[in-house]
This record gives C-alpha cells, structure tokens and sequence, in this order.
C-alpha cells in the first residue's frame, strides 16, 4: 500500500532544544497529520493540516509545536522548545480525502 | 466526546486458532470504525474499515470485524491465526459530523501468536 516516511527514526534532544520531525506523505495526498503515543499509553491526535492551514488542533498541540509544509517537501512538526513531556512516539499520517489514513512508521523523540 | 475501548491489553493464542479482539466505541454521532495493526518499527497498516452496510467486513489477510449499533461494538475475528499475525491492533473511530478527520484511538490489544 502507499507508505509514509519519518525521519529521523529516533531523535534525542536535551530539554529547551529545538527540534524537528519531518514526514513524507503519500505523494498525492492532500489532508497531513500528527499523533503523539506517550509509552504505553493511547495515540492521541495532535494536529490536521489541509491546503496550507491548520485545521484542528487538540488540546496537547501546545504553543510550542508548529506545523508546516512548504510546497513539495516534507510535513514537519517542529517543538521550539521542547520540554521533558515531549518525549513521545511522533507519528504522521496523510490521506487523500477524509478517509483513510496511511500512517508513518514514528519518530522516537528522547527529551532529556 | 467520543472514546474506544479495547478491554484486553494483551492476547496469546496458538496458531491455528481462532481469534477475537474486543473493541467498544462510544460516539454521539455516525461511527466510522477501522481497524490497524502495527508491525514492530512499521506505521499502522489498515486491515478494514466500516462505515455502513453490512455489518460484517471483511479485510486484508483473512480478519474481518462485525459491527452492532446495539452494543456498540466492533469486534475483529479472524479463523486461524497465523504466527505472522503477532503485532499490535488499534481499534480507531472517526465521526461523520464534528470534527475535520480526527481519528481516536483505542489504547491498542497486543496479539502473540505461539506456535
């Protein structure tokens, strides 16, 4: 099936550091998103993007993450700073319409 | 609000046998149900989904899931396992009306297939 790509796998920061997390979608699709997994804990959504803008955003997409996709490059998700909480499994997700989503293998993110 | 709740963490069955993964959904509106598994260091990979219809879906793989409006529930089956099947399931609920494409989880069954 179509795959979506994360790099890097595995990122490990200190605290108040910046950091990135990049997602390539599935090349014709259109809606892009991000979920946090705290280990052992339940996927929670973070953020919609569609046609530029941010759609949706819950309540754990804080002032520090932002979310971008210049034209023909990947979707990042950028934490300025981070905190230890942040520390997380970051996955992206894409779809053509509003249906199904093709997940992204995560990004381990290491906030020490 | 709506939530999903996958009752059993963990799973072992042997291969061979027939498998069940519970899953309980709570909506205010139309449920779109899906159905994931994650591979070890893979994304999620969509076995089925439903949206309306018959109630019973089939999927990728030989697993297919019953849908009942009555205990709101959304069950995944499949006949005879196979050691491969070993991964996590995520039972998954969007809604139709409300929010743009939100997805909510469940907290995900793990599945060990002993042989």
């Amino acid at each position: 099936g179509p795959k979506v790509l994360q790099i890097p796998s595995h990122q490990i920061i200190d605290m108040g550091q910046m950091v990135t997390l990049n997602c390539d979608p599935v090349s014709n699709h259109l809606y892009f998103y991000w979920y946090k997994q705290i280990l052992g804990q339940q996927m929670e959504f973070l953020v919609n993007f569609y046609n530029g803008k941010v759609m949706e955003k819950s309540k754990l997409f804080k002032d520090q993450f932002s979310v971008e996709r210049p034209d023909g490059s990947y979707f990042t998700l950028k934490i300025q700073p981070t905190a230890l909480e942040d520390s997380a499994v970051y996955f992206c997700a894409s779809s053509l319409d509003q249906d199904t989503q093709y997940f992204g293998p995560g990004t381990r993110l290491l906030v020490l | 609000a709506q939530s999903v709740t996958q009752p059993d963490a963990r799973v072992t069955v042997s291969e061979g046998a027939s498998l069940q993964l519970r899953c309980k959904y709570s909506s205010s509106g139309t449920p779109y149900l899906f159905w994931y598994v994650q591979y070890p260091r893979q994304g999620l990979q969509l076995l089925l989904k439903y949206y309306s219809g018959d109630p019973v879906v089939q999927g990728v793989n030989g697993f297919e899931a019953e849908f009942s409006k009555s205990n709101s529930s959304f069950h995944l089956r499949k006949a005879s396992v196979h050691w491969s099947d070993s991964a996590v399931y995520f039972c998954v609920l969007r809604m139709v009306s409300g929010s743009f494409n939100k997805l909510t989880f469940g907290a995900g069954t793990r599945l060990a297939v002993c042989p």
